[in-house]
């Protein structure tokens, strides 16, 4: 089956660090890239960031851009998000999604979510 | 960045119902236009990518359609497990990728 599982969320208070974690299973993890997409509760869906398959390219929502690191390890079949200067608007639930075969297409498989919370 | 506008934010249906959902971007997005599906506390899933092409699994009653800056999502015959969120989200012009606010389908 195919599937991802994330982990790693919690409660973290502002300007602190957290790293989020997606475990991959019954697919070619090392040829896919990955997304990371975050939705506060009640509101809709925001993109987090994007890496390629081999983890050379990777790309950021300008609202995380130099506080979240993502990075993948395909010897372990795991996504990551690093994140650092934790802020209150970064409270969400953090969703990893594998992006289809094709550039233009879309995202088909998506894991249950972890849910981050920044707050004293 | 391009902005995604879908209408309307909610809707109430009926069973047997049937439902459209606009998506509309100021410029062309090509057909690069997909469209998912989301229950309370659960994951997007995937229905339509590449602005009509039904994914893996997904029932025939939904079907998307549009291309440049305007697409449509319908349900043809909306049925109890229908009721939902969806959102559009186009890769077209990436980063960022872009999704629209979201269309509440809920039950009249």
């Amino acid at each position: 089956e195919v599937q991802l599982v994330e982990s790693g969320g919690g409660l973290v208070q502002p300007g602190g660090s957290l790293r989020l974690s997606c475990a991959a299973s019954g697919f070619t993890f090392s040829t896919y890239w990955m997304h990371w997409v975050r939705q506060v509760p009640g509101k809709g869906l925001v993109w987090v960031s994007r890496i390629n398959s081999d983890g050379s390219s990777t790309n950021y929502a300008d609202s995380v851009k130099g506080r979240f690191t993502i990075s993948r390890d395909n010897a372990k079949n795991t996504l990551y998000l690093q994140m650092s200067s934790l802020r209150a608007e970064d409270t969400a639930v953090y969703y990893c999604a594998r992006h289809q075969r094709d550039y233009y297409y879309g995202m088909d498989v998506w894991g249950q979510g972890t849910t981050v919370t920044v707050s004293s | 960045d391009i902005q995604m506008t879908q209408s309307p934010s909610s809707l109430s249906a009926s069973v047997g119902d049937r439902v459209t959902i606009t998506c509309r971007t100021r410029q062309s997005i090509n057909r690069y236009l997909n469209w998912y599906q989301q229950k309370p506390g659960k994951a997007p899933k995937l229905l339509i990518y590449e602005a009509s092409s039904l994914q893996s699994g997904v029932p025939s009653r939904f079907s998307g359609s549009g291309s440049g800056t305007d697409f449509t999502l319908t349900i043809s015959s909306l049925q109890p497990e229908d009721f939902a969120t969806y959102y559009c989200q186009q890769s077209f012009s990436t980063p960022p990728l872009t999704f629209g606010g979201g269309t509440k389908v809920e039950i009249k």
